[in-house]
């Protein structure tokens, strides 16, 4: 057990429609970062926040979007959902910032299934 | 931009040893890290090297060589617990300054 915690753990949806996802950091951590991964696109970075703070963005489609609250757990929204967002997606916290992100904690993950 | 190549499958016998490598190209480097993956589970954090040589924890190490873009994970006495994906992952601090860029990863298969 990680100690990042993850809600839900799967998640079945149509097409066009919004979801979102939850994740609570180890607890001291103050970045968290979202991840996708798919078969054939391995694990995605998506976003990284630090204490409240956008920190980092990867290829984070323009419909999806993330924040951090003052108690630092994490929201993923994904909203016009497609058949292509279906995969896993994990969020990880680490201790730090920039120069602690080598060694993050995963949370167990959301399978989204879009339908 | 960043590059990491690793072999997408390695298959070997339990009680062995087997050594999975990483090659990366990276705008700037500050240290290889190493994931595992089991089916099915988030990927756990095995070990990290910032300079070069050889870093040891139980059964795994992992060895870095930043002169060469080179680095690998070696693991001895395999069990068939071993038997998941491993990703080697670098920080990219380009246009994109990605906290952790990881490798395609390598599916390692233990067997009796």
């Amino acid at each position: 057990d990680s100690g990042v915690t993850q809600t839900p753990k799967h998640l079945i949806t149509a097409t066009g429609q919004r979801v979102t996802l939850r994740c609570s950091p180890r607890s001291g951590d103050l970045s968290v970062y979202w991840y996708q991964q798919s078969l054939d696109q391995g694990l995605q970075f998506l976003i990284q926040y630090y204490n409240g703070e956008e920190r980092a963005k990867g290829n984070i489609l323009e419909r999806f979007s993330a924040q951090q609250f003052p108690d630092l757990h994490s929201e993923l929204n994904l909203s016009s959902l497609e058949l292509g967002d279906s995969a896993l997606y994990f969020c990880a916290s680490s201790v730090g910032g920039d120069g602690y992100s080598y060694e993050q904690y995963f949370g167990p993950g959301t399978r989204l299934t879009v339908t | 931009g960043q590059s990491l190549e690793q072999p997408s499958e390695v298959t070997a016998v339990e009680g062995a040893i087997v050594q999975i490598n990483c090659t990366y190209q990276t705008s700037g480097f500050y240290g290889l890290s190493w994931y595992q993956q089991h089916d099915g589970g988030a990927p756990t954090f095995l070990s990290y090297n910032a300079l070069d040589g050889l870093e040891e924890t139980g059964r795994f190490s992992s060895f870095l060589s930043r002169s060469d873009s080179y680095g690998y994970l070696l693991l001895q006495e395999l069990q068939m617990k071993d038997s998941a994906s491993y990703f080697c992952a670098v920080r990219d601090l380009g246009a994109g300054n990605t906290p952790l860029v990881f490798g395609k990863g390598t599916r390692l298969s233990v067997i009796a």
